[in-house]
């Protein structure tokens, strides 16, 4: 693909539900980012890749949130029994590097809205 | 633990004046510093990196280790400039840990 791509884009869900966010970033990055921005905030880290093994998980908020990469491509970012502060937009960024030192790839993100 | 400071959530210039965004970090070894950009309706992008020491749409910025600090400079801001910037560190965990940004608006 052209760039790193996330969906859904737009996700509304009722307090307790579970989601999945899905990035699939640009063929051959070895290094994915998960990152959730809060309104009027910048980009905070929750989770690492390198290939499939994740390297760094401190900054999921919980232990509701939870991701994978199984295969070394496509990541998946869950949330279960969401809550309101969970609202947020949720950011995948991929790298050639294999550490955070290279530029980072976005994709546009996915909102979540939790009512 | 390593920061990063924009103390400045919103910066208003007119076209043609100078602009300058604050970027303070903490981190005790050598850093690798970023802005990124993120236009209207578009993703968040990198715009420039200390090591490449280039200057990228007018923009430069210098890592000056005993401020700490590495601000965005233009001397002729353009109203294609508005947008948000971020500031980025990378410490020696490798992950990039993001300033809360600063929006930058050009008025004619």
């Amino acid at each position: 693909g052209a760039g790193v791509s996330q969906s859904p884009r737009y996700k509304v869900a009722k307090r307790g539900q579970d989601v999945a966010l899905r990035c699939d970033p640009i063929s051959g990055h070895v290094s994915l980012f998960w990152y959730q921005q809060a309104l009027g905030q910048g980009p905070e880290f929750l989770t690492y890749f390198q290939n499939e093994a994740q390297l760094d998980k401190s900054g999921l908020p919980s232990d509701r949130f939870f991701a994978e990469r199984p295969e070394g491509s496509v990541s998946t970012l869950k949330i279960q029994r969401t809550q309101q502060e969970d609202s947020a937009v949720y950011l995948c960024a991929s790298s050639l590097a294999s550490e955070g030192t290279g530029e980072l790839f976005f994709g546009e993100g996915s909102r979540l809205t939790v009512l | 633990a390593q920061r990063v400071t924009q103390p400045e959530k919103l910066l208003s210039v007119f076209k043609g004046a100078p602009v300058e965004l604050k970027c303070n970090y903490s981190y005790s070894g050598s850093p690798e510093l970023f802005w990124y950009v993120q236009y209207s309706r578009q993703r968040l992008q990198l715009l420039l990196r200390h090591i490449s020491r280039e200057s990228i749409k007018g923009f430069t910025a210098d890592l000056n280790k005993g401020e700490t600090s590495f601000h965005l400079k233009k001397p002729f801001a353009q109203e294609e400039d508005s947008a948000m910037y971020y500031c980025a560190l990378s410490g020696g965990s490798y992950i990039p840990t993001f300033g809360r940004g600063t929006s930058l608006i050009v008025h004619p």
